[in-house]
């Protein structure tokens, strides 16, 4: 398994632009997770999905947008980049809740992030 | 709204030292804490977890303590080794979707 896979994992994007972070799954999750992380700063949550065609916002989801058409694939779009947005950013994903055991249903796995810089 | 609060935000200690990393949440309701190391350039990675029914958990050189009265948690490595250096998050959990994470702690190991 290749676990949670990013991309791209450096970018560089002009004020205005936009881009879609793509992330996918090959553990067959039901949660898929979009974090960003401010330098010094903790892990805050953008948007999440607990299955395909159904997501929902997180703690910073202005900016942002999210489509889940499969179980695999969560890609987060950046409409009009703005230098706050600067940041790293994680996909993540957990598993189902049902039929498996308790750690293993609450543990997150992150993808190896993406470096995103908006000048 | 729910908070979790980590210290140290950086930590040095001397290779074969124990390392203690503490975190405090609010949400009394949280009832799942895990771990999380980030090492340069990766995504964090679990590595150790409790739930609000224990009250420690050990794991090797790593344990996990729980106090749900004051709503503390702390990790502790003991005989730290130079690839223990990372990041480490703390993180509680209340049910649902909803990790809240702390910010994080730094933590360096000289050889």
């Amino acid at each position: 398994n290749a676990g949670v896979t990013q991309t791209p994992k450096f970018r560089i994007l002009k004020i205005g632009q936009s881009m879609t972070l793509q992330c996918t799954q090959d553990m067959n999750h039901n949660y898929m997770y979009w974090y960003r992380q401010d330098p010094g700063m903790g892990l805050k949550l953008i948007y999440y999905s607990v299955g395909a065609g159904i997501t929902d916002k997180g703690e910073v989801p202005n900016g942002y947008n999210v489509s889940r058409s499969t179980t695999e694939d969560f890609p987060l779009r950046l409409e009009l980049a703005a230098p706050s947005q600067t940041s790293v950013y994680f996909c993540a994903s957990s598993p189902n809740r049902q039929g498996l055991l308790l750690r293993l249903r609450r543990a997150i796995y992150f993808g190896e992030g993406s470096w995103l810089t908006v000048v | 709204g729910e908070n979790v609060e980590q210290h140290p935000s950086t930590l040095s200690v001397q290779e074969g030292d124990s390392a203690v990393i503490k975190c405090t949440y609010s949400d009394s309701a949280s009832n799942y804490f895990p771990w999380y190391k980030q090492e340069l350039g990766k995504g964090p990675q679990l590595i150790i977890d409790i739930r609000s029914n224990v009250g420690e958990k050990k794991d090797q050189r790593i344990a996990v303590t729980l106090n749900k009265t004051a709503k503390h948690f702390s990790l502790h490595i003991t005989e730290t080794q130079p690839e223990d250096s990372a990041v480490y998050f703390c993180a509680a959990k209340a049910g649902g979707f909803k990790t809240i994470f702390g910010a994080g702690t730094r933590l360096f190991v000289k050889a």
